[in-house]
């Protein structure tokens, strides 16, 4: 594998489940990051991590959980999601957070139902 | 308040032929621009940047132009191919550590102009 990996691909989850999703970064990055992209919406900034520190928090409900147990893997904990929650998750990387380049996976596309 | 607009949410443009596509800033305070290209069902992919020292800088086909004046933006596509076609996000970032407050490279995107490149 290289690059930014994402699973699961496609999620569909109801409001009262739990679940996660995974980014792996295979490129030696120090810098992890959680974007969401809602319908013609741009990209929107959600949790930065630095080696495994989170240094960004961007007014997320708690509903969203990170995790970043090592610099290579990034998680994001759903539970008692809203419908309104349905996009596509981006998780990206980059060489240190000072780093302008980010480099992103495929994206998780989630439908809450 | 969005402070990077992409105005036009497509383009069409002919094969061979130029593509322009453009990106407004509200934010004085950005000093790196930076054009990311996605293709559907793939993350977006770092195509070329700006420093906001500069006015224009080139990468083959793929010319990007600064007009800090008018906080605008463009990308310049020449010839545009076929496989060009996708959507295209601007980025702009503050310099981490100096005004804007943060301690990392954070990148706010317009929403994207999907390009469409006919043979």
């Amino acid at each position: 594998e290289t690059g930014v990996t994402q699973t699961p691909r496609h999620l569909v989850m109801g409001m009262t489940n739990k679940k996660s999703l995974k980014c792996e970064q295979h490129l030696g990055h120090n810098a992890m990051y959680w974007y969401k992209q809602s319908a013609k919406k741009p990209l929107e900034l959600m949790f930065v991590y630095s080696l495994e520190e989170r240094v960004e928090n961007n007014s997320v409900p708690s509903r969203f959980s990170p995790e970043c147990p090592n610099s290579s893997h990034l998680f994001l904990h759903l539970h008692t999601l809203q419908p309104e929650d349905s996009a596509l998750y981006l998780c990206a990387s980059s060489q240190d957070p000072s780093s302008y380049e980010q480099y992103f996976g495929p994206g998780t596309r989630l439908t809450v139902t | 308040d969005q402070q990077v607009k992409q105005n036009s949410p497509s383009l069409s443009v002919q094969e061979g032929r130029i593509s322009i596509l453009n990106c407004d800033y509200t934010n004085s305070m950005f000093d790196y621009f930076l054009w990311y290209k996605k293709y559907p069902a793939e993350g977006p992919t770092f195509l070329i940047s700006i420093s906001s020292i500069k006015d224009k800088n080139e990468d083959g086909r793929f010319t990007v132009f600064l007009n800090k004046s008018a906080k605008h933006l463009s990308l310049h596509i020449v010839p545009s191919q076929p496989g060009d076609s996708a959507v295209y996000f601007c980025a702009a970032s503050l310099t981490p550590g100096g005004a804007g407050g943060t301690s990392y490279g954070k990148l706010t995107f317009g929403q994207g102009t999907i390009l469409t490149v006919h043979p």
